[in-house]
């Protein structure tokens, strides 16, 4: 049982929009940043977002996150076949000193 | 180019013991807090362990606290995780990862392919 909560999949057409939503407490997403990561299949996970919006160098302007609360949110828009994977939120929880992740949401563009 | 490569993942019987290196490169090691996350076969990322850039604060996960171990050689760019008393529940990936630097949040930018630790009689 994670201690964020992710949707287990998602799946949309390919130039939709798609939303992974990540719901947590007040002492991790209400108290700090998200971060959301891909994985795609057999690979390490790849940073996405950071502090709740925030994009790396490198990284589409399709992918976008927002926070509000409790709880946070992935976007992704022109969805493409390479857009297939598992994809994890994750941030700081003041409770446990740990850093936590949600279960993950499997994202199939049919 | 930053790179993080594991090694020293294997077969081990339960309640044996196992030493993760990860060796960095194309950045200032010294630099950067690192993190041990893990994966199980089949299941979600599981933060493991967190050391500071200076080796000074240090922070692990509550599955694992009291059995495993995160150091660091800032002088070697290396990272290690002393796994001790391994449960079959331990099996899973190892990734070491950087932390992002200059962020807010704990965001995990550059990480290892991760080196298996498999548990089992």
């Amino acid at each position: 049982q994670s201690v964020l909560t992710q949707p287990p999949s998602v799946s949309a057409a390919p130039g939709q929009k798609v939303t992974i939503s990540c719901s947590g407490s007040s002492s991790n997403i209400g108290n700090d940043y998200v971060s959301w990561y891909q994985q795609l299949p057999g690979t390490a996970p790849k940073l996405l977002i950071y502090d709740n919006n925030k994009r790396p160098s490198g990284i589409p302007d399709r992918f976008s996150g927002s926070k509000s609360g409790t709880s946070a949110t992935l976007g992704i828009t022109g969805l493409q076949t390479g857009d297939e994977a598992d994809y994890y939120c994750g941030t700081w929880d003041s409770n446990l000193s740990a850093v936590v992740f949600g279960g993950g949401t499997k994202l199939t563009v049919l | 180019e930053v790179q993080l490569v594991e090694s020293g993942g294997g077969l081990v019987q339960p309640g044996g013991s196992l030493r993760l290196s990860c060796a960095a490169s194309g950045f200032t090691f010294s630099s950067y807090e690192m993190n041990w996350v893990r994966q199980a076969p089949g299941k979600g990322l599981e933060w493991v362990s967190y050391i500071h850039s200076g080796g000074s604060t240090i922070y692990y996960a509550d599955s694992v606290m009291g059995r495993f171990t995160v150091s660091r050689d800032n002088a070697k760019n290396s990272l290690y995780l002393q796994m001790n008393s391994l449960r079959a529940e331990d099996t899973a990936v190892y990734y070491c990862a950087r932390e992002l630097f200059g962020d807010y949040g704990r965001s995990f930018d550059y990480w290892g392919q991760g080196t298996l630790v498999t548990v089992s009689s």
